[in-house]
């Protein structure tokens, strides 16, 4: 059971270029969650999906847009990468049983905007 | 913003010891949870509290929440090696919706042999 998998797991953009980050997983979640996590800032929520076709904004939604075509699937996309959106980023899910939510995280996509 | 602030920040103990991490948050919440992130890794779900509960433990670990004060605790007793990484509190606002959790900065904790 692979859980939650983000690809690519590194990548180096220039500012101004554009790139998407896939996530995917298998334990048929309904809820599906970014973050990005800063040196001394914890992690941040970027957007969000309560279900397939759905997207919500989160803490620090600006420079990045979201798709969740699929259930299983949550694209991150950032359509004109800036220096400030090096980081490292987290994608997870999470079954919509009740309130209390535990939240499964993938390995994380390390990326550098020159 | 960030809700929840750990204390310390870092943390270094010797193998067998017990560490203490403290979580302060600012907003009512539904429930409080513990992850832990090894070096390079994604966060892994340790413990939850919900905000009627005062205490819960699993295995090694002990949660303390009190809801007065908006402060949880983490306790891991006869602490190993394999426990150095950092330990991130987590709450789940009072509204019910998606687990929309805002994550505190997180203790480095040092387990050394």
């Amino acid at each position: 059971n692979a859980g939650v998998t983000q690809t690519p797991k590194f990548r180096v953009l220039k500012t101004g270029q554009s790139m998407t980050l896939l996530c995917a997983q298998d334990m048929n979640h309904e809820y599906m969650y970014w973050y990005r996590q800063d040196p001394g800032m914890g992690l941040r929520l970027i957007h969000y999906s309560v279900g397939e076709g759905t997207t919500a904004k989160g803490e620090v939604p600006d420079g990045y847009n979201v798709s969740r075509l699929k259930k299983q699937n949550f694209l991150l996309g950032l359509e004109s990468a800036a220096p400030s959106q090096t980081s490292v980023y987290f994608c997870a899910s999470s079954p919509p049983s009740g309130v209390a939510r535990e939240l499964f995280f993938g390995e994380g996509s390390r990326l550098t905007v020159l | 913003s960030q809700q929840g602030e750990e204390d310390p920040q870092a943390l270094s103990i010797q193998e067998g010891e017990n560490a203490t991490m403290n979580c302060s948050y600012k907003t009512s919440i539904n429930n409080l949870q513990w992850y832990r992130q090894n070096s390079g890794r994604g966060l892994v779900h340790l413990i939850l509290i919900r905000s009627n509960e005062r205490e819960k433990h699993s295995g090694r670990l002990r949660v303390t929440l009190d809801t007065s004060k908006k402060s949880s605790s983490l306790l891991i007793t006869a602490s190993r090696a394999a426990d150095t990484a950092s330990y991130f509190c987590a709450t789940n606002p009072n509204t019910g919706t998606a687990s929309k959790l805002t994550f505190g900065t997180g203790t480095r904790l040092q387990v050394t042999l």
